[in-house]
């Protein structure tokens, strides 16, 4: 599989701050790019997802930001809150027509909003 | 509730033990997964079922055998597992990716997630 590089591995951020969470990829065949939110005891979930032909995508307070040049892509939570506190996983694939869709995975970024 | 139902949630045997994860989804899909995760690590795609067909086995031990019966369920057979096999185990389905040239619709290939079933092997 290829890899997709996720930073920083944990975050903490005050109520109210800006979190931001990056991963790069290397297969320029990815054309489909989410981020998945995962809580203690829970399965990951789809939080929001990107294709590359466009370089922002929003959904109320979180933000995709895409650079297809530079093969990176990041996820911004504006106003975060208590609640965000998860762990955010970044994925990319090929979304080959008609198939099953193969993510590869980032390897976490375990989010921390203090009251 | 995802539609994502996996049994056991917790699981807990020997290397010389024979055990089953269960996955059920009850969404209409026609793809499902076997993801691990474990700490520290990325989710690591297992096996892909396709219409019941297994499309891809990145290179998991034979000690690990999925089964697809129909397109709502899926297990994964355990026999003579490893303590590093201790992990989650999380089944996932979605609908196939959107074909080229189909008219737009709800389908964005999301993948679906069980809560996991948590295994120790002792």
């Amino acid at each position: 599989q290829q890899q997709v590089k996720q930073s920083p591995q944990s975050l903490i951020v005050q109520k109210g701050g800006i979190s931001i969470i990056n991963c790069a990829y290397e297969n320029t065949a990815f054309d489909y790019f989410p981020w998945y939110q995962q809580f203690p005891g829970k399965g990951p979930a789809l939080l929001i997802a990107i294709r590359p032909d466009v370089s922002e995508k929003k959904e109320g307070r979180f933000t995709i930001s895409f650079n297809k040049s530079a093969k990176q892509f990041s996820l911004h939570i504006m106003d975060s809150q208590p609640g965000d506190s998860a762990t955010y996983f970044c994925a990319a694939a090929r979304g080959i027509s008609g198939s099953a869709r193969q993510l590869t995975f980032g390897s976490g970024t375990q989010l921390t909003v203090l009251p | 509730e995802t539609g994502v139902t996996q049994t056991p949630r917790h699981l807990v045997m020997g290397m010389t033990n024979k055990k089953s994860l269960k996955c059920e989804q009850h969404l209409g899909h026609n793809a499902m997964y076997w993801y691990k995760q474990s700490a520290k690590k990325p989710l690591e795609l297992m096996f892909v079922y396709n219409f019941k067909e297994q499309t891809e086995n990145n290179s998991v031990p034979s000690r690990f055998s999925p089964e697809c019966p129909n397109s709502s369920h899926l297990f994964l057979h355990l026999h003579t597992l490893q303590p590093e096999d201790s992990a989650l185990y999380l089944c996932a389905s979605s609908q196939l990716a959107p074909s080229a040239g189909m008219a737009p619709s709800t389908n964005t290939g999301e993948l679906f997630f069980g809560e996991g079933s948590r295994l120790t092997v002792l």
